[in-house]
């Protein structure tokens, strides 16, 4: 199975602030790489899909990029409702393993 | 508007059985694959079972193969998971979600979007 490792595992940021997450994956997995974020007590919901690709509807401050084993999830200019926990998952072959999440929260 | 709605968790006694149903609507059921993922409290997310368009197709995670079975009633627009054997590692909120597919023989290039709200199951004597 393809192992996923997420960095921080937590941070504390302010409004405003530009915020980078990064996730490896254990083997390559090309470009089969989405983001994903949750609200407590909520479903979590796709950010992005297939590296880069911003699902229709998320703003444009969130941006994803990388290819192979090394990603990244960047946010710039943080806002209120982006205050919560953020997944990576491999799409590259089942099972669809995430990252142990990273939780951002305000400074 | 897509909607997604599960049901069928509950309490249930180490070694039982369970069913979860998720009912879908405002997209074509039968067109699109449907998963399965689960989260342990305060944990993180697992994938769980996948199944194709079809039903033709199903995918496990090894933690569930050979208890857990999915399937999906298209007429119905009903997606399945038949949980058998329960552990107290099984206990969890299980969402499911309408699930895309770039390569869809292999089962390769998939994101999950929308999920439901997800049902608790809990496994406890």
């Amino acid at each position: 199975d393809i192992q996923m490792t997420q960095s921080p595992s937590s941070l504390s940021a302010s409004v405003g602030d530009r915020v980078t997450i990064t996730c490896r994956a254990s083997q390559t997995i090309n470009s089969y790489l989405n983001w994903y974020q949750q609200k407590p007590g909520k479903a979590p919901e796709l950010l992005i899909y297939a590296e880069s690709i911003l699902q229709s509807g998320v703003p444009s401050r969130f941006s994803g990029r990388g290819s192979g084993t090394d990603f990244t999830l960047t946010i710039s200019g943080l806002q209120p409702e982006d205050f919560a926990t953020y997944y990576c998952q491999q799409s590259y072959s089942p099972p669809f393993t995430f990252g142990p999440g990273t939780k951002v929260d305000i400074k | 508007e897509v909607q997604l709605l599960e049901s069928g968790g509950g309490l249930v006694q180490p070694g039982g059985s369970l069913r979860l149903s998720c009912v879908a609507s405002g997209f074509p059921f039968n067109t699109y694959a449907m998963s399965w993922v689960r989260q342990a409290p305060g944990k993180g997310l697992e994938w769980v079972s996948g199944i194709s368009g079809s039903g033709g197709s199903t995918f496990y995670a090894d933690s569930v193969k050979g208890r857990f079975s999915i399937s999906r009633d298209n007429s119905k627009n009903t997606l399945y998971l038949q949980m058998n054997r329960l552990r107290a590692e099984d206990t969890a909120v299980y969402y499911c979600a309408k699930t895309s597919v770039v390569v869809p023989s292999v089962m390769q290039g998939v994101w999950f979007a929308p999920w439901g709200q997800g049902t608790l199951v809990t496994v406890s004597s």
